[in-house]
């Protein structure tokens, strides 16, 4: 049983660079989300989903973009990304919205 | 605008001495309220949400609104307990949104 699978788990990219973090979920998840964990600030909340098709904002949203066009995958894109995106990056996702949140492995994203 | 916070980045204690990982939260409504925890080289998982009332590897927590605070407790603290401690907050647009973290260090 996969649970929530992020690819990839490491990468190293260049000042306006562009990537795509992609997240799997295998458990028919209604509710999925982006999170940065940097040191002494937590998880902050980059953008979300309540369902196919549908984006939400969350605190940090500014420079990146997602899409969920399919129900099981949600994407997050750095379209240029910038020293001040280095981070560790997880996704997660939620059969409800008040269901337990199951959370992928995380992805070390470097920007030099 | 909903917050959550954890004033202490890291609380020792020794095996055996009671804990309290604190948390307050800022919200107009009524929140659904989460801890979360992060073992060493795992997963973040849940560990409790108020709405159940549980006890959780022998760890409770009450949410109190009128503090609103959500404090996470265990009388007797176990080295295994040490791990990074998340709270969170979900509020009625199905934002999940966490604090900063508290590391839990257990010493024997």
């Amino acid at each position: 049983n996969a649970g929530v699978t992020q690819t990839p788990k490491f990468r190293v990219l260049k000042t306006g660079q562009s990537m795509t973090l992609l997240c799997a979920q295998d458990m028919n998840h209604e509710y999925m989300y982006w999170y940065r964990q940097d040191p002494g600030m937590g998880l902050r909340l980059i953008h979300y989903s309540v369902g196919e098709g549908t984006t939400a904002k969350g605190e940090v949203p500014d420079g990146y973009n997602v899409s969920r066009l399919k129900k099981q995958n949600f994407l997050l894109g750095l379209e240029s990304a910038a020293p001040s995106q280095t981070s560790v990056y997880f996704c997660a996702s939620s059969y409800t919205g008040k269901a337990e949140a199951f959370f992928g492995q995380g992805t070390r994203l470097t920007v030099v | 605008a909903q917050r959550v916070t954890q004033p202490e980045k890291l609380l020792s204690v020794f095996k055996g001495a009671p804990v309290e990982l604190k948390c307050n939260y800022s919200y107009s409504g009524s929140p659904e309220l989460f801890w979360y925890v992060q073992y060493s080289r795992q997963r973040l998982q849940l560990l409790l949400r108020h709405i159940s009332r549980e006890s959780i590897k022998g760890f409770t927590a009450d949410l109190n609104k009128g503090e609103t605070s959500f404090h996470l407790k265990k009388p007797f603290a176990q080295e295994e307990d040490s791990a990074m401690y998340y709270c969170a907050l979900m509020d009625s647009s199905y934002k999940l949104i966490f604090g900063s973290g508290t590391r839990l260090l257990v010493r024997p």
